[in-house]
């Protein structure tokens, strides 16, 4: 049974280019969740969703950043425009139920030169 | 804002136990005990969770106060391997986040 999957591993874009990053959950799990981590700073919540439903996206930037769950397919990241403070690691995470048996993927580090 | 409270660093020997502390004073009657850990460039990893009892599983054991106020993390038998930042995380169970607050980071040495 494989873990969460998150690809691309490492990410680089040049500022103002958009940044995708995929998540695939493990069987079975139809909750998704996305943290951020800056570097030297602990991590932080953005967007949780299940199956086409955005559920609490308390934690997104208000601008450029959007994601999705599709019925079929990865939940996706997108960041628009990037800029040099986006450079992160980007986890994903996902469960069976709502906050239950949450399991992380090994993220996207992402570099905007 | 993370609830609770832990060293920012920590020493242990190998194959000694490492006990990790946790404060969480404001700790509410429903809210559980938590704690991840992260190795350096991976995802944080779930070690265990307890609501009042002492829990122990493969990984480490749990101690938790009579009033709830603090709990110790146990890796029995600390290897190279457990060297990670280990975060302790209050949250009522089925909430959706997790708040991470900064941790501690736990250096196991030969």
């Amino acid at each position: 049974n494989a873990g969460v999957m998150q690809n691309p591993r490492h990410l680089v874009r040049r500022r103002g280019q958009e940044a995708r990053l995929r998540c695939s959950p493990m069987k079975g799990h139809s909750h998704v969740y996305w943290y951020r981590q800056l570097p030297e700073e602990g991590l932080k919540f953005m967007v949780y969703l299940q199956k086409e439903n955005i559920i609490d996206e308390s934690g997104m930037p208000k601008e450029r950043f959007s994601a999705e769950f599709p019925k079929e397919g990865p939940s996706i990241l997108r960041i628009q425009q990037v800029v040099r403070g986006d450079s992160a690691a980007y986890f994903c995470a996902s469960s069976p139920a709502q906050g239950s048996g949450y399991t992380f993927g090994s993220g996207t580090r992402l570099t905007v030169v | 804002d993370a609830k609770t409270t832990q060293p920012p660093s920590m020493d242990c020997a190998e194959g000694r136990a490492a006990n990790l502390p946790c404060n969480h004073s404001t700790i509410s009657g429903n809210e559980y005990v938590y704690w991840y850990r992260q190795i350096h460039s991976q995802g944080p990893q779930y070690i265990i969770h307890g609501l009042k009892n002492n829990e122990t599983n493969e990984m480490a054991s749990l101690i938790i106060t009579e009033d709830r106020k603090s709990s110790t993390l146990i890796l029995p038998h600390a290897t190279l391997r457990d060297t990670a930042v280990y975060y302790c995380i209050v949250r009522v169970e089925g909430y959706s986040t997790l708040t991470f607050g900064k941790g501690t980071m736990l250096l196991v040495s030969p």
